[in-house]
């Protein structure tokens, strides 16, 4: 069974940083695309950042170019989303989803059910 | 950017109705769509992509069609459980963007 596990949301202060973490389980993670999407209270679903399977192909929605990193590290089947310059723009629930396939562009056919990011001082 | 909008924004029906979403995009995406359910307090799950291929264990009673940029999922016989907001996205190309939802609510 497919697992997506998202932790280390909490709150932090504006122009704090923080980094979310993903646990998977139950396929072979080093094959698929990964993605994390973002749902500010009373939002929608925002599309945050992509990194392909093997993490040489990486993409980020404009407002949080530079400021956040996404990586992943497949010998422990994690991937992360480093956080940085928060503002309370970014507070929201933060998922991560699988990938279809291997290089993006690519439907999330798996989602965890997410970690909450706050910002507020 | 890609802008997807969704009509309607609510939509009141009874079980075992059928209804259709749908899903427009403000240039073409092919067939590069997707549909997900959101039940509340659970994650997004997947439905539909490639704009009409059912994903894994959904019922058949969901149906996705169109191409380019008009889009629809079509339910048919509610159930209880269908009851939740739906979302249209495409993966045609960065960013991916999401339509704003449609919910699905008992009449």
């Amino acid at each position: 069974e497919v697992q997506l596990l998202e932790s280390g949301g909490t709150l932090v202060r504006p122009g704090g940083s923080l980094r979310l973490s993903c646990a998977a389980s139950g396929f072979n993670f080093g094959n698929y695309a990964m993605t994390w999407v973002r749902q500010a209270p009373g939002k929608g679903l925002e599309w945050v950042s992509d990194i392909s399977a093997t993490g040489t192909t990486i993409y980020y929605e404009d407002s949080v170019k530079g400021r956040f990193t996404i990586s992943r590290d497949n010998s422990k089947n994690t991937l992360y989303l480093q956080m940085n310059s928060l503002t309370g723009d970014d507070t929201a629930v933060y998922y991560c989803a699988k990938q279809f396939g291997g290089v993006s562009l690519d439907a999330f056919d798996y989602w965890g059910q997410g970690t909450l990011v706050t910002v507020s001082s | 950017e890609i802008v997807l909008t969704q009509s309607p924004a609510t939509l009141s029906v009874s079980p075992g109705d059928g209804v259709t979403l749908s899903c427009r995009t403000s240039q073409s995406v092919g067939m590069n769509l997707a549909w997900y359910q959101r039940r509340p307090g659970q994650a997004p799950r997947l439905l539909i992509h490639g704009a009409s291929i059912r994903a894994a264990g959904v019922p058949a009673r969901f149906s996705g069609s169109g191409s380019g940029t008009e889009f629809a999922l079509t339910v048919s016989s509610l159930q209880s459980e269908d009851f939740a907001v739906y979302y249209c996205q495409h993966y045609y190309d960065w960013p991916y963007t999401f339509g704003q939802g449609t919910t699905l609510e008992i009449k």
